[in-house]
């Protein structure tokens, strides 16, 4: 059974905090990515990554930083935790090649910053 | 620019009834493949379909199915013999050649939040 896993469900940090979020999948895919969701917004794309040590932006990637040291690993950098990055993460990892691939989405995780 | 719309924000269905949500895209892509997630309140995405641009045939997976028009560019979910389960927000999801393609990229539509009555 495919897995996508993310460290926390639920998170609560103090606003300045440099906050991780980690995303482990283990079906050897080569592409991963980083969404925030928020209500009336939809997904959004901030980080994906297509190799190890590869990154690439998405279309929200200002107050994030990634990560990606092993293929099955893909963190998430809050340097600076504000308010306004209260949202809902999600991870997602994908093969890479053609338009048919399906991304499989880890649980989420609502980070809370106050 | 590629864009997913779907209009309906919310909609009831009567358990057992089949129900339609609705997406329309836009792209200039002569390539491109539509899927279509659910999420529950739990939060996790679930993968339900996908139809590809060239595919011949509307695709199909147990009880959802995708109503492919492409000179319309739309692809409407149909969910057949709706059940409890069923509630939940259904996004529509697209990827094209110069968005996404092999690095699997998705661009989402805002969602609807599908309400199934008992």
């Amino acid at each position: 059974d495919v897995k996508v896993t993310q460290s926390s469900r639920y998170l609560v940090k103090r606003t300045g905090e440099k906050v991780f979020l980690e995303c482990v999948q283990d079906m050897d895919h080569e592409n991963m990515f980083w969404y925030r969701q928020d209500p009336g917004l939809g997904l959004r794309l901030i980080y994906f990554s297509y190799d190890v040590k590869m990154k690439e932006k998405g279309d929200i990637p200002e107050g994030y930083s990634v990560s990606r040291e092993k293929k099955e690993r893909f963190s998430l950098i809050l340097e600076s935790a504000s308010t306004n990055q209260t949202s809902m993460y999600l991870c997602a990892s994908s093969r890479s090649g053609a338009f048919g691939y399906e991304q499989y989405f880890g649980p989420g995780t609502r980070l809370t910053v106050t | 620019a590629q864009k997913i719309t779907q209009t309906q924000p919310g909609m009831f269905v009567q358990e057992k009834e089949a129900v339609t949500l609705d997406c329309t895209y836009d792209t200039s892509d002569p390539s491109y493949g539509l899927f279509w997630y659910k999420q529950p309140s739990s939060g996790e995405m679930i993968f339900l379909i996908y139809q590809g641009s060239y595919d011949q045939q509307n695709a199909t997976e147990g009880r959802y199915s995708l109503n492919f028009q492409k000179a319309r560019k739309s692809a409407n979910l149909v969910i057949s013999a709706s059940q409890l389960g069923d509630s939940a927000m259904y996004f529509c999801a697209m990827r094209g050649q110069n968005y996404g393609g092999s690095q699997g990229n998705l661009i989402f539509g805002k969602g609807t939040k599908l309400s199934v009555k008992p």
